[in-house]
């Protein structure tokens, strides 16, 4: 039972660039989430998901896309990296909307 | 916009105290409360939830209790210990809102 694991950890892109961060739970968790947290912020919500097939917008969803085609898998995408999406990205999931959420490592992500 | 609150500054105490650590929330209070551990490099750990009809709720050394009238939550740790040392993170359930987290260093 790996729980919430997250790929790549690492990742340093330049700017205009693409990537898909890959976050996959082992729980049969409904909930879904995408954050971000930057030093002296908390963290920052940017797509979340209540089932296979939907996904909607958080606090921050501006340059990112999400896809949840398979209800293990929640994808992230930058279509055009910036350096402001310089940041740490986890993933999370819960088996309800307020239950406990279970975080994965992090990516920590660099935009020159 | 809701907001939640935590001090930024850095907590520092002796092996064995308690530890006090405070949440405060703008506008209306959430459902639930709940408190994280998160550890340098890694993800948060889920800790407490604390529901707004409860006034206090208690795991081994850990008490959070929620004042709804303050709109704040406290977090303590007694007899703490120098791995207790780690940033705590208070989040408004409703709203998804995470504190930016309070670092705690327990000294021997």
């Amino acid at each position: 039972n790996a729980g919430v694991t997250q790929t790549p950890k690492f990742r340093v892109l330049k700017t205009g660039q693409s990537m898909t961060l890959l976050c996959a739970q082992d729980m049969n968790h409904e909930y879904m989430y995408w954050y971000r947290q930057d030093p002296g912020m908390g963290l920052r919500l940017i797509h979340y998901s209540v089932g296979e097939g939907t996904t909607a917008k958080g606090e921050v969803p501006d340059g990112y896309n999400v896809s949840r085609l398979k209800k293990q898998n929640f994808l992230l995408g930058l279509e055009s990296a910036a350096p402001s999406q310089t940041s740490v990205y986890f993933c999370a999931s819960s088996g309800a909307e307020a239950d406990t959420q279970y975080f994965g490592p992090g990516t920590r992500l660099t935009v020159l | 916009s809701q907001k939640i609150e935590q001090n930024s500054e850095a907590l520092n105490i002796q092996e064995g105290k308690t530890a006090t650590l405070t949440c405060n929330y703008t506008n209306y209070s959430p459902a639930y409360l709940q408190w994280y551990r998160q550890d340098p490099g890694r993800g948060p750990v889920f800790l407490l939830l604390i529901r707004e009809n409860e006034k206090e709720k208690r795991k081994e050394r850990l008490k959070v209790t929620f004042d709804t009238t303050l709109k704040q939550s406290l977090f303590h740790i007694t007899a703490s210990q120098p791995a207790d040392s780690a940033t705590y993170l208070c989040a408004h359930y409703n709203k998804l809102i995470f504190g930016a987290g309070t670092r705690l260093a327990v000294h021997p």
